[in-house]
């Protein structure tokens, strides 16, 4: 199918790291991206990484991807308040359709 | 990053009537288009793909009759959702893919709301 798995709510306490995992579908997908949606906005395109790279560092964002379990990760370190969003794993196909999964919920504590 | 936007961002119209919403990249040109659309608490959904001067691809399920897609030119698309119901209230969001790269911008979104 073309399921892109996300875990649905995560919940961090400020200051601490947090992770949020995906499994993707398509082994050919050539880029795999983050983005992230504050309530009531559009999609702001985070980062992104190529399929040929296992890591992708970005400031607070760490990428890691594992091609042969088709998992990527988002580390945000230091979760701030303005952090708190919906993250979306998306791949992207090869006619360019882009599948994303169904967002995790990042909520942060005090 | 290169930028799109959308018009309006918010709408509120009657059931039985039309709306259009447009997509616009505004410092680059994007012969692709995507037109999504996202229910409450839930992930995005393709509903067509509109490339310049050719007729939009629409995805299994979408009516193409319902959901009209227009690609006039390299910087604007338009959806018009004709005939309007109320299971039409969504958030709409349009995507531009440029020429030399594959990354796809998204604009700001549209909130439909259908009484």
């Amino acid at each position: 199918g073309e399921d892109v798995e996300q875990s649905l709510f995560l919940s961090v306490r400020e200051g601490d790291s947090s992770v949020i995992n995906c499994t993707y579908t398509d082994s050919s997908s050539t880029y795999l991206y983050w983005y992230k949606q504050e309530p009531g906005a559009g999609l702001q395109l985070l980062t992104y990484i190529f399929s040929n790279m296992d890591m992708k560092q970005d400031q607070r964002l760490t990428v890691l991807l594992n091609k042969k379990d088709k998992h990527l990760s988002l580390r945000i370190a230091d979760t701030q308040t303005g952090d708190s969003a919906i993250y979306f794993c998306a791949e992207i196909h090869r006619d360019d359709k882009i599948i994303f999964g169904k967002g995790t919920r990042l909520h942060i504590l005090p | 990053g290169a930028v799109v936007s959308q018009h309006p961002s918010r709408v509120i119209c009657k059931s039985g009537t039309s709306v259009k919403i447009e997509c616009r990249s505004l410092d680059f040109q994007a012969t692709t288009m995507f037109w999504y659309r996202q229910f409450p608490k839930q992930s995005l959904m393709l509903m067509a793909t509109s490339n310049e001067g050719s007729k939009a691809t629409y995805e299994q399920g979408v009516e193409k009759d319902k959901f009209l897609i227009n690609h006039a030119s390299l910087t604007l698309s338009t959806l018009t959702v004709t005939s309007a119901h109320p299971e039409d209230s969504s958030f709409y969001i349009c995507s531009a893919a440029g020429t030399a790269t594959r990354e796809q911008y998204f604009g700001p979104g549209t909130r439909l709301t259908v009484t």
